[in-house]
């Protein structure tokens, strides 16, 4: 069964707090992506990368940056969060090619700044 | 560039009713069209697509017809059941970039 995992389901962080989200891929996917989901808002792209090393800004990367050293892994990181970062963050992979829109999606990480 | 409207949700029916979610779509070329599904507690899957004009995405029940006339890309199931209580979204996608969503529209079945 096909998984993409994240590594928390709900966190909680300070304003200020440099903040990691983790997300793994099972299936050997070229393509993964960060996204935030807010009520009213729907889905927004905020990084997203083709391969190992490389990355490409979404709509709404301010505030953040991402990191993939390893090709199943791809780390959102917040610098240094603020309150309205607080939000639903999904990750989510494809392979390449044609199937760069049929993506799979992790539970998502609800994180709350206060 | 591409954008995405879908009705406002959110949308409650009875059991066995009849279901449209309303999906329209702007964009410079000829995109391929999706729907996701994301029932609770989950992240989104996808439903259906659909990738030239006059193509019907199905599975599980629901469809969709592309419509370039109308750029169009609306929903339909015949008969909801309570297990379709989701929030659904329309996508596109346009030359291989990375899809652009609809803002989703919450679905509730009640039996």
């Amino acid at each position: 069964d096909v998984k993409v995992t994240q590594s928390s389901r709900y966190l909680v962080k300070r304003t200020g707090e440099k903040v990691f989200l983790e997300c793994v891929q099972d299936m050997d996917h070229e393509n993964m992506f960060w996204y935030r989901q807010d009520p009213g808002l729907g889905l927004r792209l905020i990084y997203f990368s083709y391969d190992v090393k490389m990355k490409e800004k979404g709509d709404i990367p301010e505030g953040y940056s991402v990191s993939r050293e390893k090709k199943e892994r791809f780390s959102l990181i917040l610098e240094s969060a603020s309150t309205n970062q607080t939000s639903m963050y999904l990750c989510a992979s494809s392979s390449a090619g044609q199937k760069l829109y049929e993506q799979y999606f992790g539970p998502g990480t609800r994180l709350t700044v206060t | 560039g591409n954008s995405v409207t879908q009705m406002e949700g959110p949308v409650t029916l009875s059991e066995e009713a009849f279901l449209t979610i309303n999906c329209t779509y702007t964009a410079t070329g000829y995109p391929s069209l999706f729907w996701y599904v994301q029932y609770p507690g989950e992240g989104l899957q996808l439903l259906l697509k659909a990738t030239k004009a006059d193509d019907k995405g199905s599975n599980k029940g629901f469809e969709a017809t592309y419509r370039k006339e109308t750029t169009s890309f609306h929903l339909e199931k015949g008969s909801v059941q309570v297990s379709d209580s989701a929030v659904y979204f329309c996508a596109l996608s346009e030359r291989n970039t990375p899809l652009v969503f609809g803002k989703g529209t919450r679905l509730s079945v009640i039996a």
